[in-house]
């Protein structure tokens, strides 16, 4: 059964320091989400692609997050600086269809980071 | 505030009791799901309800849609060990973005 794949699985780092996660979602699937899931709380989208473009960032925060999905498949979001208020589960899904929020989304298994 | 409430927050029972969690909101949607989560893994889906007084069973599992569209329970049956996680409700109103809620925490204790 296809998957999401996400890698790490868990990184620590320092604050201030740069860190960069990497979501390869399910072969053929046009829409790809990045959220963050705190402790004790359900995700919360932080950006949002249709193919290689980015439908909805409303969420990110610019001045220290990016995200990019070049070619339309595989996609990196990156931390730089970190900071504690970053630690977090950081969950990639996607969905097959292109438009509409409603699409049943198959998410990876997260990275799971802590700032020291 | 959260777009959908749900409740309780945690719930812990003993194996082989009923539990019923619930998904409430003021807004309508078009469709709900509900996910399960297990700790260090993301959530995995286990059914869309789309029809107002849609009932559907997985299971030991059935999941309610309310008449209105605007909430939903999951209820349980004879819980086991596996059923243990986080159980997540989410749903896109107005085809808007998929909102979750913050979840409720199962432990079923053996």
């Amino acid at each position: 059964e296809a998957e999401v794949a996400q890698s790490p699985r868990y990184k620590i780092t320092e604050k201030s320091q740069a860190v960069a996660f990497w979501c390869d979602p399910i072969s053929g699937h046009a829409t790809l989400y990045w959220y963050r899931q705190i402790l004790g709380q359900g995700p919360e989208l932080l950006v949002q692609f249709q193919d290689e473009s980015v439908v909805d960032d409303s969420q990110l925060p610019k001045d220290r997050f990016s995200a990019e999905r070049l070619k339309g498949v595989d996609s990196t979001l990156k931390i730089q600086p970190a900071e504690l208020g970053d630690s977090a589960m950081y969950l990639c899904a996607s969905s097959l269809a292109r438009q509409g929020y409603g699409q049943t989304q198959y998410f990876g298994p997260g990275t799971r980071l802590l700032v020291l | 505030t959260q777009l959908l409430e749900q409740s309780p927050q945690f719930l812990s029972i003993q194996e082989g009791e009923n539990l019923t969690v619930y998904c409430n909101s003021s807004s309508v949607f078009s469709s709900l799901q509900w996910y399960r989560q297990e700790p260090g893994e993301g959530p995995v889906l286990l059914v869309t309800v789309v029809t107002g007084g849609e009932v559907k069973k997985l299971k030991r599992l059935t999941f309610q849609f309310g008449d209105a569209r605007k909430d939903s329970s999951l209820h349980i049956t004879a819980a086991q060990p596996g059923d243990t996680g986080l159980y997540l409700c989410a749903g896109a109103p107005n085809d808007y973005k998929l909102s979750f809620g913050a979840g409720t925490t199962v432990t079923v204790r053996a």
